[in-house]
């Protein structure tokens, strides 16, 4: 089975702070992803990898970055924390093979910014 | 600009019966469409999925209808069971630019009453 972890479920900061979202896969997926989900607005891309040191802005990437040095690892960081970045951040990683467009989805981190 | 629409944010069914939830888009490039299963405080899981050269697919209780010419497909769940009590995520793959990314809805809360 196909595991996606993240670094934290729970996370509460302040506002200004810098934090670091991690997510690890272990099934060798080239592509990874950051999503955050809010009530009322479903799932929004903030930034994906298709492949190590890969990046691209997803629709909503204004106040985040990413990093992947590693295949496995995909970070998320936000430079300056800001109480509208209180949410549900969820990791997901696919392996492209023809015909298949499913993502696998890590357990998420409730980040709450004081 | 939303391509994928669930315009029911909510659905209540007694158990036994069946459940139908909906979804609409409006990019006719898109070519693979999922259905993704989120319990609170847990990340999505995928349910079932359809290519748009398919308009059925079954798995068990689940069937996904897929209606290119109007641009709809449903999912339904029969029988409903309490345990199905979860947001349905409609998503959309394609779209005629990166095919790494999935546009979700904004999801609908099933509720299967005992």
């Amino acid at each position: 089975d196909v595991k996606v972890t993240q670094s934290s479920r729970y996370l509460v900061k302040r506002t200004g702070e810098k934090v670091f979202l991690e997510c690890v896969q272990d099934m060798d997926h080239e592509n990874m992803f950051w999503y955050r989900q809010d009530p009322g607005l479903g799932l929004r891309l903030i930034y994906f990898s298709y492949d190590v040191k890969m990046k691209e802005k997803g629709d909503i990437p204004e106040g985040y970055s990413v990093s992947r040095e590693k295949k496995e690892r995909f970070s998320l960081i936000l430079e300056s924390a800001s109480t509208n970045q209180t949410s549900m951040y969820l990791c997901a990683s696919r392996k492209p093979r023809g015909g298949s467009y499913e993502q696998y989805f890590g357990p998420g981190t409730r980040l709450t910014v004081t | 600009d939303q391509q994928v629409k669930q315009n029911s944010p909510s659905l209540s069914v007694q158990e036994g019966r069946i459940s139908i939830l909906n979804c609409d888009y409006t990019n006719s490039m898109f070519d693979y469409f999922l259905w993704y299963k989120k319990y609170p405080a847990e990340g999505p899981t995928f349910l079932i999925s359809i290519s748009s050269i398919k308009d059925k697919n079954e798995d068990g209780r689940f069937t996904v209808f897929l209606n290119k010419s109007a641009k709809h497909l449903s999912l339904h769940i029969v029988p409903s069971q309490p345990g199905d009590s979860a947001v349905y995520f409609c998503a959309a793959s394609g779209g005629g630019g990166s095919n790494y990314k999935l546009t979700f809805g904004k999801g609908t809360l099933l509720t299967v009453n005992p």
